[in-house]
């Protein structure tokens, strides 16, 4: 079976420096892999995916996510953060129109 | 264009009512997924609908949960004997099509927060 672990519910960091969420995921299957933005009262929104072509994804404002197979993981980064960037962020791994959820990681940014 | 709509975004009912919980894809959108989102937790899966069908209904918690697409559209989630455990935000997604190992971005709605007292 799919799983997905997000290994940090909440992560703090200042405005202007890296930011760094961790997943790791678990598939018996090539995966695909998702990360999912939540603002506050707003709708999810797809940030990047992964669907087995490049290992490195660059996605929406700034973000890009790396898919290691070795390590099972496909974290986020962001070489600077902004106030804008304060959200709920979610790591999916799907099998067709299944969508297997992590946690969530909320990111704080301090100004 | 438009998004994903769903309607209403709050509802408060009381323990024992029946709840209906709307949603209106993207137009043309031929796949539509619920999910039921906990304090705390990422989406959870309920149905998912290929055209008027429910291709997927696994997710479902329990027979109190029915949800229908008569004409292929716009669909409803709808709740019997409410409980406070059912309390969550509801979030509608809908996607052009899906194959069973093709991947399809799914676009979310805002949600419907119930609230059972």
């Amino acid at each position: 079976a799919q799983s997905v672990t997000q290994l940090d519910s909440h992560v703090s960091v200042s405005e202007g420096t890296p930011v760094l969420l961790r997943c790791n995921y678990s598939s018996s299957y090539s995966p695909s892999l998702f990360w999912y933005v939540q603002h506050p009262n707003k709708g999810l929104q797809l940030l990047l995916k992964y669907t087995s072509a490049a290992t490195l994804v660059k996605g929406i404002n700034g973000f890009e996510a790396e898919f290691k197979k070795s390590e099972t993981s496909f974290h986020l980064t962001k070489p600077s953060a902004h106030m804008s960037d304060a959200a709920e962020y979610f790591c999916v791994v799907s099998e067709g129109y299944q969508l297997i959820w992590g946690a969530g990681t909320k990111l704080i940014i301090k100004p | 264009g438009a998004g994903v709509s769903q309607t209403p975004s709050n509802k408060v009912t009381e323990k024992g009512k029946y709840v209906e919980l709307r949603c209106d894809p993207i137009s043309g959108h031929t796949a539509l997924y619920w999910y039921r989102q906990s304090l705390g937790q990422g989406p959870e899966f309920l149905i998912y609908f290929q055209g008027t069908g429910a291709a997927d209904d696994s997710g479902l918690p329990n027979d109190r949960f029915f949800a229908v697409r008569p004409e292929g559209s716009v669909s409803t989630l709808k709740i019997q004997r409410t409980e406070r455990g059912d309390s969550a935000v509801y979030l509608c997604a809908s996607s052009p099509h899906v194959g069973l190992r093709t991947f399809n971005e799914q676009f979310f709605g805002p949600g419907t927060r119930l609230t059972v007292l």
